[in-house]
């Protein structure tokens, strides 16, 4: 079974730009994985914020971005708030099955 | 508006069983994704059980054999039949539709302990 990866944990400036990536075990992620990005703060509820690779919800903050680099889905961050200091999980398709990776913890600071 | 609202989450015996409840509102359940998520304390997201549109189901490996997600599309609503309870099943419980429904609920408690 594949294995989702992520970066354990990221920091990043205030008006900062960062950069989170999530990686499979199995090779080279496409769209055909439909990626999704997650964000959950503390003591709340998950919520996407990306899904199918860089679709956006209504409540998706601008400065949110999703796509593809180099074979990975990547969640981009432009213009850091501090607010945005949460994990973030990626959630990816094989099929009829769907794997989160594990998290990454960003720090705004 | 997209809601899901999850329910029957309590304490539990080891070797118990308990049905989830995920009821939605401003989404119609038929012909879409659904999935069942759950978050041990401390610890990250599990998916444990996915239903796609087509109606194919998966489990997550810690789940197989022990938990059913189903469906009810008249009440749209959403379930986890969980049986053989482990004290590692002890999470809070979440649904999510897919894609463009990815809204979550806020998630039921389930504690399995004796």
């Amino acid at each position: 079974q594949a294995v989702v990866t992520q970066e354990p944990s990221l920091t990043v400036s205030p008006g900062g730009t960062v950069t989170l990536t999530c990686g499979s075990t199995t090779g080279a992620v496409t769209s055909g994985h439909y990626p999704y990005w997650i964000q959950q703060k503390p003591g709340q509820a998950p919520r996407t914020l990306i899904f199918d690779t860089s679709y956006k919800h209504s409540w998706t903050p601008a400065r949110f971005s999703g796509s593809l680099l180099g074979g990975k889905p990547a969640l981009t961050l432009s213009g850091a708030q501090p607010e945005d200091e949460a994990d973030y999980y990626c959630l990816l398709s094989f099929g009829t099955t769907r794997l989160f990776g594990g998290g990454t913890k960003l720090t705004v600071l | 508006e997209v809601h899901f609202l999850e329910s029957g989450g309590t304490l539990a015996q080891p070797g118990g069983s308990l049905r989830l409840s995920c009821a939605a509102s401003g989404f119609i359940l038929s012909g879409n994704g659904m999935s069942w998520v759950r978050q041990a304390p401390g610890k990250g997201l599990e998916l444990v059980a996915n239903s796609v549109y087509t109606g194919d189901t998966s489990y997550a490996e810690s789940v197989k054999g022990r938990f059913t997600i189903s469906r009810d599309e008249s009440k749209n609503t959403l379930y986890l039949q969980m049986n053989s309870l482990r004290v590692e099943d002890t999470a809070v419980y979440y649904c999510s539709g897919h894609g463009g429904s990815s809204q979550w609920g806020q998630g039921t408690l389930v504690t399995v302990s004796s």
